[in-house]
């Protein structure tokens, strides 16, 4: 079954901390993984693509497929980066349509 | 020069009421989704369309009903609300919905819905 598991509810650490955001995810195919943001009341924006290898606003995330993980890392964590964080999965299913799985989100708290 | 954009952005409404949520995208993109953000924060895909035909539908109460007039536009209706209706429901668009792998979905700001 395709499944993303984001085990943290809620992630506190203080300003200039490293963060990392956990996600592991299951599916039998060839994974595309997205880490997406959510700022206080607004629309969901895309952070990274695994595919794309970037670091945006100094968050990385690596796909590890042995450990079937996605996990989202920063080495100094600000106070604008408080937010939900979604984890993603594209899963492709018969017919050829995908959809994206989304995690159960963690919210980053980040406190001066 | 908003990607997607919906519309109300809030809407407080009694149990039972009807109501309509309306989705523009101006991307040009085919396919068009509805997904649902509970109490929880918990994200999960209601519908998708692509080139006004559904191709998603997941286990959603028939009072849901989803209308594509064309493929810019996905309108949500939902029918004799119920407190559990109570969420944030969002648009998105994508370019389509075969060649996903490498696009990006661009979520609309959201449609905070309470049910009282």
């Amino acid at each position: 079954a395709q499944r993303v598991t984001q085990p943290e509810k809620l992630l506190s650490v203080f300003k200039g901390a490293p963060v990392e955001l956990k996600c592991n995810y299951s599916y039998s195919g060839s994974p595309e993984l997205f880490w997406y943001v959510q700022y206080s009341r607004q629309r969901l924006q895309l952070l990274l693509r695994h595919i794309s290898r970037e670091s945006i606003k100094g968050f990385t995330a690596d796909l590890n497929k042995g450990e079937t993980s996605f996990h989202l890392k920063k080495p100094f964590a600000q106070e604008e980066d408080s937010a939900m964080y979604y984890c993603a999965l594209r899963a492709q299913f018969s017919g050829g349509y995908n959809k994206l799985i989304f995690g159960a989100g963690t919210r980053l708290a980040v406190h001066p | 020069d908003t990607a997607v954009s919906q519309t109300p952005k809030y809407l407080v409404t009694q149990m039972g009421n009807d109501k309509s949520i309306k989705c523009e995208q101006n991307l040009g993109h085919d396919t068009m989704y509805w997904y649902k953000q509970d109490s929880k924060k918990f994200l999960k895909i209601m519908f998708s369309y692509n080139n006004k035909e559904l191709i998603i539908n997941e286990t959603v109460p028939n009072r849901f009903s989803p209308k594509s007039p064309d493929k810019a536009h996905l309108n949500l209706h939902i029918n004799s609300l119920e407190l559990g209706d109570s969420a944030v429901y969002f648009c998105a668009s994508s370019q389509d919905f075969q060649r996903f792998s490498g696009n990006t979905i661009y979520f609309g700001e959201g449609s905070w819905l309470t049910v009282v």
